[in-house]
């Protein structure tokens, strides 16, 4: 019965070779969000989709993208990830209407 | 700007013993502040809110706003207490998280 399920949950990729991580729910919530979290740190909010509609942190590298083709599922591509780029990567789903979010298990992205 | 601040990395307490875990913010707005936990080998997850003004597994949280702190208590800590503590002020429609705090409890 997981809501927010995260794939895969462990990912290593090459310096430079770009990586997609995937979320999908199964809420129905309108709302998406994609954090980093290093070792020892806060999440750190990326951006968010309200809907369709994508929200960037000023601070989110232009290296990280993100794309939501429906309400279920959403991806986060590194197109060239740096060392500095191995973290969690935590989505998480808000009904629009609520205040709680549900957090997926996360993935622990490695570059080498 | 906004910022949350949870000062202790790491603390460790007797079962039934008092636990609190501090929480202090800065926001210039009205706070919504949360506290979520993360269990050993699972998601993070909603643990309390302050609006609700509720008590959830023996844990409690008073918004302070003379001392911006919205530090979490409980009388008496118990084993399955154990756990990653996150202390999240909602702002600009984003969820701030301080760096949390790993409480354990030593039966």
């Amino acid at each position: 019965d997981a809501m927010v399920i995260q794939n895969p949950r462990y990912q290593v990729t090459q310096f430079g070779k770009p990586v997609t991580l995937s979320c999908s729910q199964t809420l129905n919530h309108n709302v998406m969000y994609w954090y980093q979290q290093k070792s020892s740190q806060a999440p750190k909010l990326l951006f968010h989709y309200y809907d369709k509609d994508f929200n960037n942190e000023a601070d989110t590298p232009d290296n990280f993208q993100s794309r939501r083709p429906n309400t279920s599922f959403c991806f986060l591509d590194i197109r060239s990830p740096g060392l500095g780029d191995a973290a969690m990567y935590l989505c998480a789903t808000q009904a629009g209407t609520s205040y709680e979010q549900y957090f997926g298990p996360g993935t622990r992205l490695t570059v080498t | 700007a906004q910022r949350v601040t949870q000062p202790e990395k790491l603390l460790s307490v007797f079962k039934g013993a008092p636990v609190e875990l501090k929480c202090n913010y800065s926001y210039s707005g009205s706070p919504e502040l949360f506290w979520y936990v993360q269990y050993s080998r699972q998601r993070l997850q909603l643990l309390l809110r302050h609006i609700s003004r509720e008590s959830i597994k023996g844990f409690t949280a008073d918004l302070n706003k003379g001392e911006t702190s919205f530090h979490l208590k409980k009388p008496f800590a118990q084993e399955e207490d154990s756990a990653m503590y996150y202390c999240a002020l909602e702002g600009a429609n984003n969820l701030f998280f301080g760096t949390g705090t790993r409480l354990t409890v030593i039966p």
